[in-house]
C-alpha cells in the first residue's frame, strides 16, 4: 500500500540520549517535512527537504537535524534529547513545487524525553 | 507575526450541519488548506481553496473570502465518525504551511 511509514511508533528516552526518528515514502514525491505537534499549537515545521539532496530549517529547527541522501527517505536526529522535545512528531511528503501542493502525513511517532 | 485563528472545541448533534470559521493573517496567500485528525492519528486532506467562493465535496464545504482573511469549512448530516479535530493551514509567500491549532468538534447523539 502506497504512502508513508514512520518509525518507531512510540519511545520513552532519557534526556541526553541521542535518537533517530525514521520516515520513508514509497510515492515518490520530491519534498518531505518534519513537523511536532504539541497540545494547543499546530504543527510547526522543524525541517523540510524540496528534493533529494537538499534540506532547509523550518519554524522550529533548534535540537534537530535532518539529511536526504534519496528520494524516499528522510530521517530526523535528536542530537541530545531534551524534556522539551516531548512531542508526536509528524513526517509528510508532497509532489512537490506550486500553489495546490497537497501533504500527505504518516501515522506520527509519540515520543517521550525523561 | 503570522497568525490562524479556529476555536478550540466546538459541539453538535448528530444529524445537524456546523461550520468551523478560520481567520487567518499571513506574509501573501497561496491557497488554504482543511484537514481532519482523528485522535491520535495523522491529518488528512479534505479541501484547498484559493480563489473566493464555495468549494462543495460530499457533505463537506469550504468557504474562502481573501479580502477578509475568512474561510470556514461546513459539514453537513453530521455523524459520529466526524468527530475529530479539524486544522485550517494556509500556505504563505514562502510556500510554507502555516497552522492553526484546530478545532477539536465533538459530536453527540
Amino acid at each position: 500500500i502506497a504512502g508513508i511509514t514512520q518509525a518507531p511508533t512510540s519511545q520513552i528516552l532519557a534526556a541526553g540520549r541521542r535518537m533517530t526518528l525514521r520516515c520513508t515514502q514509497d510515492m515518490r514525491h520530491n519534498a518531505m517535512y518534519w513537523y511536532r505537534q504539541d497540545l494547543g499549537l499546530g504543527l510547526r515545521l522543524i525541517h523540510y527537504s524540496n528534493t533529494a539532496g537538499t534540506t532547509g530549517k523550518g519554524e522550529v529547527p533548534d535540537g534537530y537535524s535532518v539529511s536526504r541522501a534519496n528520494t524516499d527517505d528522510f530521517p530526523l536526529t535528536l542530537a541530545s534529547a531534551v524534556p522539551s522535545q516531548t512531542s508526536v512528531y509528524f513526517c509528510a511528503s508532497s509532489e512537490g513545487g506550486g500553489a495546490t501542493d497537497t501533504q500527505y502525513f504518516g501515522p506520527g511517532t509519540r515520543l517521550t524525553v525523561l | 507575526g503570522q497568525n490562524i485563528d479556529q476555536p478550540t472545541e466546538m459541539t453538535a448533534t448528530e444529524g445537524a450541519i456546523v461550520q468551523i470559521n478560520c481567520t487567518y493573517q499571513t506574509s501573501g496567500f497561496n491557497g488554504l488548506f482543511w484537514y481532519q485528525q482523528h485522535a491520535g492519528e495523522a491529518p488528512t486532506f479534505l479541501s484547498y481553496n484559493v480563489l473566493d467562493g464555495l468549494e462543495e465535496k460530499g457533505r463537506f464545504s469550504s468557504f474562502l473570502s481573501r479580502s477578509k482573511g475568512y474561510s470556514y469549512l461546513l459539514l453537513k448530516e453530521l455523524q459520529m465518525k466526524d468527530s475529530a479535530s479539524y486544522l485550517c493551514a494556509v500556505r504563505d509567500s514562502n510556500y510554507q504551511l502555516i497552522w492553526g491549532a484546530g478545532t477539536k468538534l465533538i459530536i453527540k447523539p
